[in-house]
């Protein structure tokens, strides 16, 4: 199974980008890079995915290296509501597995 | 915005009790999941159905059974409960395609005393 390491934890402070980085070295040619994020008390998030060619949308950006071996999931304005744990996915069918993602702490 | 309304959001049912969880969506996805979430070993999956009455078994299926007879209702069934199955139990749907994201409820919080 394709897998994916992050750091435990990270933090940051509000108001400064924050770059949460991923390895997936196994990663194949047909495997999607997705991210979610968990709030606490609330079911996983989606907030962004790409295959080859780095991602913008409203919440965040997905910066991902040439050879897909990482990826990195921007936020370019922390607040204190992006307090969360990120979980960085790789997806080649319907299934998701998800690791033990990273905890992001935003420091006021 | 696409909705995974779970049933309850808090459970507590005793050990050979057999309990019902209810999962509905609205955006006509094919695909529904079950998981269950405990500290220290993340998110793990029990079930998933591809549509109306088909069903596949993901990481962790003993103990649990799940039915879908309509498209937007999958429903997860725990035969007899055991203590080992309190837990976070949560529910996604998705289209069918490995480039659509799994849009996930909030959570059933079970507890089986």
């Amino acid at each position: 199974d394709a897998k994916t390491t992050q750091p435990n934890s990270m933090e940051s402070n509000e108001e400064e980008p924050v770059h949460l980085p991923c390895n997936h070295s196994t990663i194949s040619g047909t495997d999607y890079i997705h991210w979610y994020r968990q709030l606490p008390s609330q079911g996983p998030e989606y907030v962004i995915h790409g295959l080859t060619s780095n991602v913008n949308n409203r919440m965040a950006s997905l910066a991902i290296a040439e050879d897909r071996k990482s990826s990195t999931l921007i936020l370019h304005r922390a607040t204190l509501r992006d307090a969360a744990v990120y979980y960085c996915i790789l997806r080649w069918d319907d299934k998701i597995i998800f690791g033990k993602g990273t905890r992001l702490h935003i420091l006021p | 915005d696409v909705k995974v309304t779970q049933s309850s959001r808090y459970l507590v049912k005793r050990t050979g009790e057999k309990v019902f969880l209810e999962c509905v969506q609205d955006m006509d996805h094919e695909n529904m999941f079950w998981y269950r979430q405990d500290p220290g070993l993340g998110l793990r999956l029990i079930y998933f159905s591809y549509d109306v009455k088909m069903k596949e078994k993901g990481d962790i299926p003993e103990g649990y059974s799940v039915s879908r007879e309509k498209k937007e209702r999958f429903s997860l069934i725990l035969e007899s409960a055991s203590t080992n199955q309190t837990s976070m139990y949560l529910c996604a749907s998705s289209l069918p395609y490995s480039n659509q994201p799994q849009h996930f409820g909030d959570g059933t919080r079970l507890s089986i005393l």
